[in-house]
């Protein structure tokens, strides 16, 4: 079936650096994204969505960018910070009753000082 | 608020016991979520309700695995018997609409050891 990819497993970044964090979506009637960070021993909290309508959305210190032509999604964090250090997931769904979010693997970002 | 609140927050037993976990949405919210998380598979839905009934249990892996909503502010999720497959991180969400298709907000798990 179809599925969320993460490109990378592992991101490594010096406080104060900007952090990209890619995913790859393979199911093109999904409409609605969601990106998620969960530090050790928690659970996921959610950080940002988007929807299909939009190609960019920000929040405090990220900002999220759907690229629908190639499938691909984005988190950018602004000036990363130790606390940002955590597994970053994507999700998507179809916007549909009756279907549910898809997680992708996870990226581990990792800032040091 | 006191967001999606998950009992216990640890469980380690025996192969072939019975293990219930149990999940207390957000007040409000409409929608639960069971997750399990582990290494090698990621985040994987076991199965969700709107309004109480259950709408999708395609991910629940066998028999084995059972979950109830007996009512809006609680929710169990039972595996009998146990085996140490199953040992993972259990998560519990809710989202304050019917839609999947919406933020999902997630307790702090349980994390079942099977021995």
């Amino acid at each position: 079936g179809e599925s969320v990819g993460l490109h990378l497993p592992t991101l490594s970044v010096q406080e104060g650096d900007n952090s990209i964090i890619n995913c790859a979506y393979s199911n093109s009637a999904s409409d609605y994204f969601i990106w998620y960070k969960q530090e050790s021993g928690k659970g996921p909290q959610f950080i940002i969505d988007i929807r299909s309508n939009m190609d960019k959305r920000q929040g405090q210190r990220v900002t999220v960018l759907l690229n629908k032509t190639v499938k691909h999604l984005s988190l950018q964090i602004a000036a990363t910070q130790p606390g940002d250090s955590a597994v970053y997931f994507c999700a998507e769904n179809e916007n549909q009753a009756g279907t549910a979010l898809i997680f992708g693997k996870g990226t581990t970002l990792s800032v040091s000082s | 608020d006191a967001g999606v609140i998950q009992s216990p927050r640890h469980e380690v037993t025996e192969m072939g016991q019975e293990v219930t976990l149990r999940c207390k949405p957000i007040s409000g919210h409409n929608s639960l979520f069971w997750y399990r998380q582990t290494m090698m598979r990621g985040l994987e839905l076991l199965i969700y309700f709107n309004n109480n009934v259950p709408i999708d249990d395609s991910g629940m892996p066998e028999d084995r695995f059972s979950a109830k909503m007996p009512n809006a502010s609680f929710s169990t999720l039972k595996i009998q018997p146990s085996e140490p497959r199953d040992s993972a991180v259990y998560f519990c969400a809710s989202s304050p609409r019917t839609r999947t298709a919406d933020t999902q907000y997630f307790g702090p798990g349980t994390r079942l050891t099977v021995l």
